[in-house]
Formats: C-alpha cells, structure tokens, sequence
C-alpha cells in the first residue's frame, strides 16, 4: 500500500517562474492536506481540500498561489511569480473519511522548493 | 485559534535511558486530537502517537507513550529505552475538526539527539 507521494521531491526555480508541486494521496484517503515548513520552523497549515473542492484555505496567501484536487489526478499547488520567500518545503498529506469526520493525516516526503 | 508550544528546542538522552519531551497547547474547545509526528533528517514527518481528548487513558506505541493531562493542557512524550534511530526533530500538533475542517496546528519542534 502505497504512501503519499509528492513529486518532484526537489525544485529549482528562478524569481518569476511557476512552481507547480503534486501531491498523491493514499489510497482510500479523500482528504488532501497542504502545510509549509520554512527553515527551523514547524508546518504551517495551507489548503485543505476534497475531490473538486477547497474546504479551508485561511493560511494560504491571498496573492499568487493556487491548490486544486480533480476529480481524476493528484492534487496540485501551483505559486505563480515565485519570490526567494516562497523557498520552503512543501508537504502534503492525506486521510481518509469516518464517519464523525475525518482520520489520521499521513504525510508525504516533501517537495523542497528553492528559489534563485 | 488553537496554538501549540515546545519549550525546549534541543534535548538529549543517552541510549537505553528515557528521556520526555513537552508539550503545551490552547484551545477553547473540548473535541480535539492531539499528535506527536516525529521528522528525522529525511525530512519525512512520521505519525509517532494519537490522542482523542475525549480519552481519559492515555496513548501507548511500544516504546513511545504520553502523559495527557487535559485540565492543564498538557501533552508530554515519553520515549523508553531510547535508541540511535529515535534522534529526530519531534513535532506535537493539535486538530480540532470545528467548521469542518481538519487543519493541524504545530509547535516548533525538539530536536532529539541520542547519544551513543
């Protein structure tokens, strides 16, 4: 059984470019997590969303940054314009559905962006 | 808003002995999880131990087991007979489910280190 998995596990982008970070849950999980670690920092909830929908985005940035979860495919978290400030490791995570909510979030590996 | 606090940012333990690592958080609300994740320098953010605090006893994971005291909001981890493989950066996190979403909340991080 698969875990989640995030690619590319590293990117490299000039100030200006797109950044476009995909994550695939787990198998059964529905629920797709996004947080930010910046250097010597804990995780900073970003997005949550369901297949098609964003249920909470109150810690993503208003400006410039995007997160998406088809109905067919991984989801995507897509930072337009990067700045070297967006350089940070990028998690996502996953769970599944009970019937009082959701379960446990199991994360993937992390996609380290960096940003000339 | 729920906040969550590591007051030491470095700990360490010799190999076999038991070391505990703290934890603090703030909630009005009286449905909510808490979480120890554990990121070794893999950067992988791995579930080490879960919480309900509707739950009077506490949770054990072979080695790993918690001290939840809810009155005064306190959620410390216990890692028994520490091994080499235990140094890693240790996460607590708090998830309340109100509003329908799931977001979790993290501290800063200890940073284990096991002495050999």
């Amino acid at each position: 059984n698969a875990g989640v998995m995030q690619n590319p596990r590293h990117l490299v982008r000039r100030r200006g470019q797109e950044a476009r970070l995909r994550c695939s849950p787990m198998k059964g999980h529905s629920h797709v997590y996004w947080y930010r670690q910046l250097p010597e920092e804990g995780l900073k909830f970003m997005v949550y969303l369901q297949k098609e929908n964003i249920i909470d985005e109150s810690g993503m940035p208003k400006e410039r940054f995007s997160a998406e979860f088809p109905k067919e495919g991984p989801s995507i978290l897509r930072i337009q314009q990067v700045v070297r400030g967006d350089s940070a490791a990028y998690f996502c995570a996953s769970s599944r559905s009970t019937g009082e909510g959701t379960d446990t979030q199991y994360f993937g590996p992390g996609t380290r962006l960096t940003v000339l | 808003a729920q906040t969550v606090t590591q007051s030491q940012p470095e700990m360490s333990v010799q190999e076999a002995e038991t070391v505990t690592l703290s934890c603090t958080y703030d909630t009005s609300e009286s449905d909510y999880y808490l979480f120890w994740y554990k990121q070794p320098p893999s950067r992988q953010m791995i579930l080490v131990i879960r919480q309900e605090a509707y739950k009077q006893q506490n949770a054990t994971e072979n080695r790993f087991s918690v001290n939840f005291q809810k009155a005064a909001k306190s959620f410390s981890l216990k890692i028994s007979d520490s091994q080499l493989g235990d140094a890693a950066m240790y996460f607590c996190a708090s998830e309340y489910s109100g509003a329908g979403s799931y977001q979790l909340t993290f501290g800063k991080g200890t940073k284990l280190s096991v002495i050999p």
